[in-house]
């Protein structure tokens, strides 16, 4: 069974700084591509960050410079560091796979993780 | 980038079709196959329902099924059941290597 599970949320203030994880497993992690995606309370999803097999990356404007994905293969992780963090970066995290050259064609998601910047 | 434009709310009786749109540019919908209907429970991850514009998931009912015509998304539920209220997101690929998701559609059962 397919199993994606974020940790590392939680309360920060303005300016500040966290790091998510997701652990994987139930599938063969390194020839999948992973993303985070987030959803502010009551609001649409946002793509955030992806990363590719051969750990090219990939991110919208909003987060360039401030959000950075990694993955670790060996310990079927993957990461999302997020720095300077705003107000306007809270929500729930989701940690999702795609199947590697699917246009990033999401199958799987997680639970997510909540994250909440407020002074 | 935008968010693909969805209606925010459709709504049909027991038994009904219906279909929600999905509307983007030749950057993303209409330039690229890779588009994906999401439905999201209250309290929920969302979950796949359709990817690669028509293609269902093993395990997803064959009620639900997907089109594109040009720069629009159509995502069709047919006979439709209470349980079925939810709120659905598309999503695309796009030509800069990013993904955009639209705005999401709450469908309401009536």
């Amino acid at each position: 069974e397919v199993q994606l599970v974020e940790s590392g949320g939680g309360l920060v203030q303005p300016g500040g700084s966290l790091r998510l994880s997701c652990a994987a497993s139930g599938f063969t992690f390194n020839i999948y591509d992973m993303h985070w995606v987030r959803q502010a309370a009551g609001k649409g999803l946002e793509w955030v960050s992806g990363i590719g097999t051969a750990f090219e990356t990939y991110s919208p404007d909003s987060v360039k410079g401030r959000f950075t994905i990694s993955r670790e293969n060996a310990k079927n992780s993957l990461y999302l560091q997020m720095n300077n963090l705003r107000v306007g970066d809270t929500a729930v995290y989701y940690c999702a796979r795609a199947p590697a050259g699917s246009g990033f064609s999401i199958d799987y998601w997680g639970q997510g993780t909540l994250v909440t910047v407020s002074s | 980038q935008s968010a693909l434009i969805q209606p925010a709310s459709v709504s049909g009786s027991p038994g009904q079709s219906i279909t929600i749109s999905c509307t983007g540019t030749s950057s993303d919908v209409g330039g690229f196959n890779y588009v994906s209907w999401f439905q999201q429970l209250p309290g929920k991850a969302p979950k796949l329902l359709i990817y690669e514009v028509n293609n269902r998931p093993s395990g997803v009912s064959s009620r639900f099924s997907g089109s594109k015509s040009g720069n629009t998304a159509s995502l069709t539920i047919s006979g439709l059941q209470a349980d079925d209220e939810a709120d659905f997101y598309c999503s695309s690929y796009t030509r800069t290597s990013t993904v955009l998701f639209g705005g999401g559609t709450k469908l309401t059962v009536l």
